[in-house]
């Protein structure tokens, strides 16, 4: 599997700041995708991060929320805009697809811990 | 009707025994379906994956697929303390590749 990285690992911002969390993958990989995990709870899908074009959301999330840039087939950022309390989260990326390997179930990374004062 | 179910738990057995993981899910074109273990405080890791009826065993895990009855499960033989986590079942959705989570399982296993 590929090795990916977050950063910030973990980050307390203020209301009403934004966050960029970027997400470094150490192969090419066709799919990256952005995922949210509230407190005590499972996974939602943010959106997926396209090469070359604007990303995919889903129904919940949008793109001036959610800015997500993906310039490349390892890199992607996903920018939390005005942030509020209800913002505070684990941000996970993921990958899937890793070029050579079918089917092969999608990857996350570390996660980004924010909270939101 | 959630896409995805999972029994929360907890789910508690002894060391040693085997831990039995279920998921339901409502989607009928689903075609991969994956298990997915989360210690607290980390990131989930993939442990197994399946895409055709039956059974699929790697190690200690075994995956079963029922598509007729939409079933997933995860079997975990000789349950070690180690094992101790919460499991997540996820479901490709309409034969894309995104997929779906279910609530999760925490399995507890004690000495």
């Amino acid at each position: 599997s590929a090795v990916i990285s977050q950063k910030p690992s973990r980050d307390i911002c203020q209301r009403g700041t934004s966050l960029t969390i970027q997400c470094q993958v150490d192969s090419q990989v066709t799919m990256m995708f952005w995922y949210r995990q509230q407190p005590g709870q499972s996974l939602t899908l943010i959106a997926t991060a396209n090469q070359g074009s604007e990303a995919t959301y889903e129904s919940g999330f949008v793109i001036d929320k959610f800015p997500i840039s993906r310039p490349n087939l390892t890199f992607s950022t996903l920018t939390v805009s005005n942030m509020s309390p209800e913002d505070s989260s684990i941000y996970l990326c993921s990958v899937e697809d890793i070029m050579g390997q079918m089917d092969s179930g999608q990857y996350f990374g570390p996660g980004t811990r924010l909270t939101v004062t | 009707q959630k896409e995805v179910e999972q029994n929360s738990g907890p789910l508690s057995v002894p060391e040693g025994a085997i831990a039995s993981l279920n998921c339901t899910y409502s989607d009928r074109v689903s075609q991969s379906f994956f298990w997915y273990r989360q210690y607290s405080g980390k990131s989930p890791e993939l442990i197994m994956s399946i895409y055709s009826n039956g059974d699929k065993e790697d190690g200690r895990f075994t995956a079963q697929l029922n598509k007729a009855s939409q079933y997933v499960s995860l079997l975990i033989r000789d349950s070690q303390p180690s094992d101790s986590a919460t499991y997540l079942c996820a479901v490709n959705s309409r034969g894309y590749n995104k997929l779906i989570f279910g609530a999760g399982t925490r399995l507890a296993v004690h000495p």
